[in-house]
């Protein structure tokens, strides 16, 4: 049975620092992985989706990478700014169906 | 529309009562999620629709619940004789045809159980 884990559950920076979120799988074998952002009361937006044959994907200031074999991902948000509060959440698409596997998030806050 | 749509956005109901939750997914969108969000906890896989495929239903918690998709596209979750423990937020979201694609959330529907 698929796993998925996000490390750390919440995480608060000052403003312009560069961090790392964490997302592991237990079942490497996944089709693609997909990073989200929830703000409070709202719905999932989709940040990056990285395929399985992909090592990583850019979207301005945000850079996500995939190892397969490692079972991990991570999601990397360069010079932080308060808007980037929010929980994000990754979620692992299984080769053998459809449906996504959700972590539990992490809770980020950037301090001004 | 441009993007994935729910209604309604809150529903308070007495325990007990039936509610429906709506969703218009993404045009074109052959895939369709059910998903349930508790206070702070993670996405519950509830439901998932694709094309003309009998549905994955596997997710759903009770046969309280119930879902359907008309016509490939508007899907309606509903839910008999509510409970306290539905409180939640109904998220549905679609996807393009084949897995690769991503997937696109509504806002949800924020459930209220008195």
């Amino acid at each position: 049975k698929q796993e998925v884990t996000q490390i750390p559950a919440a995480l608060s920076v000052p403003e312009g620092e560069n961090l790392v979120l964490n997302c592991s799988f237990t079942d490497s074998a996944i089709y693609n992985l997909q990073w989200f952002r929830q703000d409070p009361g709202k719905g999932l937006t989709s940040l990056l989706l990285i395929q399985s044959s992909q090592r990583e994907q850019t979207s301005g200031r945000l850079n996500a990478s995939l190892d397969k074999s490692s079972g991990r991902s991570t999601l990397y948000i360069a010079a932080s700014q308060p808007g980037d509060s929010a929980t994000y959440l990754c979620a692992a698409l299984m080769d053998s169906s459809y449906k996504l596997i959700f972590g539990s998030g992490t809770r980020l806050l950037v301090r001004p | 529309g441009a993007g994935v749509s729910q209604s309604p956005s809150n529903k308070v109901t007495e325990k007990g009562k039936d509610v429906e939750l709506r969703c218009d997914p993404i045009s074109g969108h052959t895939a369709l999620y059910w998903y349930r969000q508790s206070l702070g906890q993670g996405l519950e896989f509830l439901i998932y629709f694709q094309g003309n495929s009998a549905p994955d239903k596997s997710g759903l918690p009770s046969d309280r619940f119930s879902a359907e998709r008309t016509g490939g596209s508007v899907s309606t979750l509903t839910i008999q004789r509510t409970q306290q423990e539905d409180s939640a937020v109904y998220l549905c979201a679609s996807k393009g045809i084949g897995l690769s694609g991503e997937l696109f959330f509504g806002e949800g529907s924020r459930l209220t159980v008195l």
